[in-house]
């Protein structure tokens, strides 16, 4: 059963970068599905990041494609995000999460998650 | 950007039946999932592809999807199923959640 566990700093201050890896358990990134990271301001509701294939393909939403990077790196069965100038409003809990659906390599739902980390920009 | 709306909360008795829908443009032209979220808690998938429960959920949980709404209900609701849920749709490369229902049962 595939696990996904996300890790990195709790707290980084305005203009910086927040940097966070998922590390995937259970399975390999190299299967045909694609990881997602997907964040929550408190308080709020859900809002996707991104996503990547093992391969390298990466997809973004549009409405913060300037500013992320989703990387993979397959000897470690695991992929990264970084958003770069951070602001208050990045304040919010990340999760990773993979991308499954009944095609392989097809675009679907999330599942499973990672029990997600805060992130807090604050200088 | 596509958007979706959902009620922001809704209140159920316990063992009745709450409908949660969730409206955008020609969404029934798109599958819908739905999420379950606890407090303090990561989402949990209750519905794939419009009304496919996944395996573990209880057959309380349905789901149904035409036109510009998609819709998911808790039949015989249960203390426990209260929870925020949300939808999703996959949309031209892109996820889109739904705003979010905050189901009360009380």
């Amino acid at each position: 059963q595939v696990q996904l566990q996300e890790s990195g700093p709790g707290l980084v201050k305005p203009s910086g970068t927040l940097s966070l890896t998922c590390a995937v358990s259970g399975g390999s990134i190299s299967s045909s599905n694609w990881w997602s990271w997907v964040r929550q301001p408190p308080g709020k509701g859900l809002e996707w990041i991104g996503e990547i294939y093992h391969s390298g393909s990466t997809n973004y939403n549009p409405s913060l494609k300037s500013r992320v990077t989703i990387s993979v790196d397959k000897s470690k069965n695991q992929f990264s995000l970084k958003l770069s100038s951070v602001t208050a409003a990045d304040t919010a809990v990340y999760y990773c999460a993979r991308v499954s659906s009944v095609v392989p390599a097809a675009r679907g739902w999330f599942d499973p998650w990672g029990q997600g980390t805060l992130v807090t920009v604050s200088s | 950007s596509y958007e979706l709306t959902q009620p922001p909360s809704m209140s159920v008795s316990p063992g009745q039946t709450a409908s949660i829908t969730c409206s955008g443009d020609k969404l029934g032209d798109k599958y819908a999932y739905w999420y379950q979220q606890k407090p303090g808690q990561s989402p949990v998938l209750v519905i794939y592809q419009d009304n496919q429960r996944p395996s573990g959920i209880p057959e309380r949980f349905s789901g149904s999807n035409s036109g510009n709404t998609a819709t998911l209900t808790i039949s015989g609701t249960q203390a426990m199923d209260e929870a925020d849920y949300y939808c999703q749709p996959w949309d031209s490369n892109s996820y889109v959640f739904g705003t979010g229902t905050k189901v009360t049962v009380l």
